[in-house]
């Protein structure tokens, strides 16, 4: 157990529809990371937030957006949703020690599946 | 654009047998190198290293990180069943992010 937690494990919906993905880093973890892996890609980079401040995007379709919260907490939320979009998506957290290497911890990740 | 390649992409072995596994990546501004071990879900945290760090070891699992070469391996010897997985390997780079670009994966099964 990795100390982050997502919910909610498995989401089935259907096509042009909105779901929301919940994330909890660790105690203590600034930095909140998604990541989307599908059996094509790969684990890819969505964003990253620190702080509540989003610091990088990567392969992040504008129909998705993402916010973190005061308590630290995070939300990604997928719109407009395509089959393509069915896919395994991670939160992972870390202390995001400036200037310096961190490591990243996954959460259990939410399985998305679009109809 | 940054890029991680791993290989094998598959691998099959004995239980006993000792596997190697490859990394090799071309980023801008490399921080680190990580490895994961991915069973079912969520990917778990094997080891990281560094310009100051490039050998680690942890039981039956090491991993040297190769600078020059652009390159990392992961060796397990005395593999067991329960060391099948897919692992993966990630670099962390860029300016001011510390976002992680991993590559597809080595399938590593053990079979008895």
């Amino acid at each position: 157990d990795s100390g982050v937690t997502q919910t909610p494990k498995h989401l089935i919906t259907a096509t042009g529809q909105r779901v929301t993905l919940r994330c909890s880093p660790r105690s203590g973890d600034l930095s909140v990371y998604w990541y989307q892996q599908s059996l094509d890609q790969g684990l890819q980079f969505l964003i990253q937030y620190y702080n509540g401040e989003e610091r990088a995007k990567g392969n992040i379709l504008e129909r998705f957006s993402a916010q973190q919260f005061p308590d630290l907490h995070s939300e990604l939320n997928l719109s407009s949703l395509e089959l393509g979009d069915s896919a395994l998506y991670f939160c992972a957290s870390s202390v995001a020690l400036v200037g310096g290497a961190e490591t990243q911890y996954f959460g259990p990740g939410t399985r998305l599946l679009v109809l | 654009e940054d890029k991680v390649v791993q290989s094998p992409l598959s691998l099959v072995v004995h239980e006993g047998d000792t596997v190697t596994l490859n990394c090799s990546y071309e980023v801008t501004n490399f921080r680190s190198l990580l490895w994961y071990k991915q069973e079912k879900k969520a990917p778990t945290f094997l080891f990281m290293l560094t310009s100051s760090g490039i050998e680690k070891k942890s039981g039956r699992l090491s991993s040297i990180l190769d600078k020059k070469e652009l390159s990392s391996i992961l060796n397990i010897t005395a593999t067991q069943t329960g060391d099948s997985a897919i692992y993966l390997c990630a670099v962390n780079s860029g300016a001011g992010s510390y976002q992680l670009t991993f590559g597809k994966g080595t399938k590593l099964s053990v079979i008895p």
